[in-house]
């Protein structure tokens, strides 16, 4: 069964934090994203990995960084953690090619404060 | 940025009765999926339709692509309150796509029992 695991369910971070969010994927897909949810605003891009050590960035990548130096881990850092990263951040993992079909991982909502 | 738009936001009925979704899209595409969400957890993949495809069918849920209009529909038929969640459509760009889908701000379906 395809799995995808974020390393929290909730997290409380101070403002001014270093965070890392990991996400580890077992199907060995190519494809790894972040993205945050926000009421009314749907699900937005921040980073996108096509391959081990390759990046891009998404529609909202301020704030934030990546880390792939494994297939099957995608990281996402906040270098310093704001009051508007608060949010709902969710992982997920696709193939390179064909369907396009994305698997999700569970969630991490953080809380900045 | 956002390509898909749905429509209801949200979408209040009975237990037994229907329930219809409509997703709006801007570019052409490779094709379109649909996702559910439960309060609080990650995306699972329902449905794809290809773009050359008009109807497709998956036990209680039917989707209907309609290229020239750029839109797609989503029909859960005899609801159940076990279907309450976020639905969402994505779409997969039609040229140089290596994966990512562009997914609309969802709609909210409370089934009442």
């Amino acid at each position: 069964d395809v799995k995808v695991t974020q390393s929290s369910r909730y997290l409380v971070k101070r403002t001014g934090e270093k965070v890392f969010l990991e996400c580890v994927q077992d199907m060995d897909h190519e494809n790894m994203f972040w993205y945050r949810q926000d009421p009314g605003l749907g699900l937005r891009l921040i980073y996108f990995s096509y391959d081990v050590k390759m990046k891009e960035k998404g529609d909202i990548p301020e704030g934030y960084s990546v880390s792939r130096e494994k297939k099957e881990r995608f990281s996402l850092i906040l270098e310093s953690a704001s009051t508007n990263q608060t949010s709902m951040y969710l992982c997920a993992s696709s193939l390179r090619t064909g369907r396009y079909e994305q698997y999700f991982g569970p969630g991490t909502r953080l809380t900045v404060t | 940025s956002q390509q898909g738009e749905e429509d209801p936001q949200a979408l209040s009925i009975q237990e037994g009765e229907n329930a219809t979704m409509n997703c709006s899209y801007k570019t052409s595409i490779n094709n379109l999926q649909w996702y559910r969400q439960n309060s609080g957890r990650g995306l699972v993949h329902l449905i794809l339709i290809r773009s050359n495809e008009r109807e497709k069918h998956s036990g209680r849920l039917r989707v209907t692509l309609d290229t020239s209009k750029k839109s797609s529909s989503l029909l859960i038929t005899a609801s159940r309150a076990a279907d309450t969640a976020s639905y969402f459509c994505a779409t997969a760009h039609r040229s140089g796509n290596t994966g990512k889908l562009i997914f609309g701000q969802g709609t909210t379906l409370q089934v009442k029992p």
